[in-house]
């Protein structure tokens, strides 16, 4: 099955700065990469998405690049706030293909401190 | 237009009870799915449904038992709960394989 790693653990940044989050995945059907973010006590939400035809993508202060031959993508965030300190998780889906029927494979998250 | 519910929002198990976890989505969303969140663990599947009437077992399954029981609810049941299921359970839905993936509030279950 698919495997998906992340790095780093935690992330400690000052406000303005930007912040990078990495994750590699293992099957190369994988062909949907989403990113969540999840504020504490709080549900997991989507910030951003890429679609393995795509290498990057962006929306305002977050953007997500792919590498399909390497297996990684990564999300950028720029001009970081407060408000961006959450868990950031990554995740990696072969779409209907097979019997995987959009199966989520998530990484372990990245706690992301901003420090005003 | 609720999205995701569960309920409880919390719930306290004595080892050997068992509860039901319900799950219902007002989207008209063919695939739903059950996770648990444990620190430094992400959120692992334990079971998923592709449609009404078909279940299939996730990476953690061992425990567990789901239900489809119609396109809006899929329930999730614990026989005999032990401490190590101890998380937060997450359950999400999702229209399209290459769309959003919405997840409910999370269940709080801690098992003594």
């Amino acid at each position: 099955g698919e495997n998906v790693e992340q790095h780093p653990s935690t992330l400690s940044v000052q406000e303005g700065d930007s912040a990078v989050i990495k994750c590699t995945y293992s099957d190369s059907a994988s062909n949907y990469f989403p990113w969540y973010k999840q504020e504490l006590g709080k549900r997991p939400q989507l910030i951003i998405d890429i679609r393995s035809n795509v290498g990057e993508k962006k929306d305002q202060r977050i953007a997500v690049t792919l590498n399909k031959t390497a297996k990684h993508f990564s999300l950028h965030i720029t001009e970081t706030q407060p408000e961006d300190s959450a868990v950031y998780f990554c995740a990696a889906s072969s779409g209907a293909g097979g019997t995987s029927y959009g199966k989520l494979t998530f990484g372990q998250g990245t706690i992301l401190t901003v420090h005003p | 237009n609720a999205g995701v519910t569960q309920t409880p929002k919390f719930q306290v198990l004595k080892t050997g009870q068992s509860m039901t976890l319900q799950c219902a989505q007002d989207m008209n969303h063919n695939s739903m799915y059950w996770y648990r969140q444990d620190p430094g663990m992400g959120l692992r599947l334990i079971y998923y449904s592709a449609s009404e009437g078909t279940t299939d077992k996730g990476e953690v399954p061992n425990g567990y038992n789901v239900s489809r029981l119609n396109k809006r609810e899929f329930s999730l049941r614990l026989e005999s709960a032990a401490p190590s299921q101890t998380s937060v359970y997450f359950c999400a839905s999702r229209g399209d394989p290459y769309n959003e993936q919405f997840f409910g509030p999370g269940t709080r279950l801690t098992v003594l």
